[in-house]
């Protein structure tokens, strides 16, 4: 039962243009999210986070937007490098079981010259 | 830091072998947690261990597959027997709070 779904496999910007990550979530009760960014052959690595008392979280590059009524969040990236080619991965906890993340699959990130 | 730890980094065993894998979190970290990759299934949630103690081990595919931490320094995954469905990418990771989990590069697990 995937409770956490990114439902774009991959995505194309050309450098320097906004990149735009979008992840739904069916379980109401998560209450914090994170998005992590993995590159082949290396695990994944945190990029930002976001609680559900928040709907917006911002660093540098990054922003994470939460919508909680339609259980949904995006990442933004502004503006695109040639670095952010990756594999972006959104993920969701529990307060009471908050080491269980929940993975979505996925959504590969290219970006062009 | 020398970040998260595991060893090795590809395996390949044959079906029937027993297979452990092994991870060092980093220092100070209280929290641990085994992933497996996989195309099907994507990361998946082993197990997770705080202060050394497993939490929730209902990620744990069968019994075949066990974890233990016997100190705060290292931990291992084994498989035994080992089966070809169990071929992924194991990751290890370390947290020392809510959320902000630490990996390693993963050890490739190839059974034929």
């Amino acid at each position: 039962d995937q409770q956490v779904k990114q439902n774009s496999p991959s995505l194309s910007v050309q450098e320097g243009r906004i990149s735009i990550l979008n992840c739904d979530y069916t379980n109401s009760m998560f209450d914090y999210f994170l998005w992590y960014k993995k590159y082949p052959a290396e695990g994944p690595t945190f990029l930002i986070s976001i609680s559900s008392i928040k709907d917006k979280n911002e660093d540098g590059r990054f922003t994470v937007f939460l919508n909680k009524s339609a259980k949904h969040l995006s990442l933004h990236i502004v503006p695109s490098q040639p670095g952010d080619s990756a594999v972006y991965f959104c993920a969701a906890s529990l307060t009471d079981s908050w080491g269980k993340l929940q993975f979505g699959a996925g959504t590969q990130v290219v970006v062009t010259p | 830091d020398a970040g998260v730890i595991q060893s090795p980094r590809h395996e390949v065993t044959e079906m029937g072998q027993e297979v452990t894998l092994r991870c060092k979190p980093i220092s100070g970290h209280n929290s641990l947690f085994w992933y497996r990759q996989t195309m099907m299934r994507g990361l998946e949630l082993l197990i997770y261990f705080n202060n050394n103690v497993p939490i929730d081990d209902s990620g744990m595919p069968e019994d075949r597959f066990s974890a233990k931490m016997p100190n705060a320094s290292f931990s291992t995954l084994k498989i035994q027997p080992s089966e070809p469905r169990d071929s992924a990418v194991y990751f290890c990771a370390s947290s020392p709070d809510r959320g902000r989990a630490f990996f390693g590069q993963g050890t490739r697990l190839t059974v034929v």
